[in-house]
């Protein structure tokens, strides 16, 4: 109930190409989904977060999409960068950014 | 204050020493949560704190794990006897009041039990 499980483990796609980042939930009662984003050494950093009330939100060139009745969400990136490579987390909580749920992680690397 | 501030950033003890670590938070939140993260893995909840109240405790923290945050600013992990099951990176990150606002995460301490 309190899984998120996330897929695929890791990614590669040409720079330009758009990485899809896969995540499912079980728990109904989840209501904030987030996206981190983790460089090797540091801490996770929020890239993005939607709320179930909406089914998409963008924040430059990241897009989340959410479908809230097959409880799964996604994370797109527009235009991606060999900068974007990076470990992707997505995670939820309930009652806002309060204990999170992270899922596994997706290893995404953007060729040049 | 630029961010959340963890110390050290990394630890290397022997199996059955006792360590510290600090976190200080970013000076206007008054949420901590300290995280767990294992080579591979997504962070794994630990515990939390709303001002100096520990609110909520996981399984994951043993007997051997404390936790405190005494005035309600910077908090203290401390882990008791050592394993190498322990090893792993320890994240604290802070959250104002309104939980509509993410976690801001330090960069760790990276723990390694020899």
């Amino acid at each position: 109930q309190q899984q998120v499980k996330q897929s695929p483990q890791s990614l590669i796609v040409q720079k330009g190409g758009i990485p899809i980042i896969n995540c499912a939930y079980e728990n109904t009662a989840f209501d904030y989904f987030p996206w981190y984003q983790q460089f090797p050494g540091k801490g996770p950093a929020l890239l993005i977060a939607i709320r179930p009330d909406v089914s998409e939100k963008k924040e430059g060139r990241f897009t989340i999409s959410f479908n809230k009745s097959a409880k799964q969400f996604s994370l797109h990136i527009m235009d991606s960068q060999p900068g974007d490579s990076a470990t992707y987390f997505c995670a939820a909580s309930i009652g806002g950014a309060q204990k999170l749920v992270f899922g596994q992680g997706t290893r995404l690397t953007i060729n040049p | 204050d630029t961010g959340v501030s963890q110390d050290p950033r990394h630890k290397i003890t022997k199996r059955g020493q006792n360590v510290t670590f600090r976190c200080d938070p970013i000076s206007e939140h008054n949420r901590l949560y300290w995280y767990r993260q294992t080579l591979g893995q997504g962070p794994e909840f630990l515990t939390y704190f709303q001002n100096e109240a520990q609110l909520e405790k996981s399984r994951l923290l043993s007997d051997r794990f404390s936790a405190e945050r005494p005035k309600g600013s910077f908090s203290t992990l401390e882990i008791q006897r050592t394993e190498q099951g322990d090893s792993a990176m320890y994240l604290c990150a802070s959250s104002p009041r309104d939980t509509s606002y993410g976690y801001t995460f330090g960069s760790g301490t990276r723990l390694t039990v020899v």
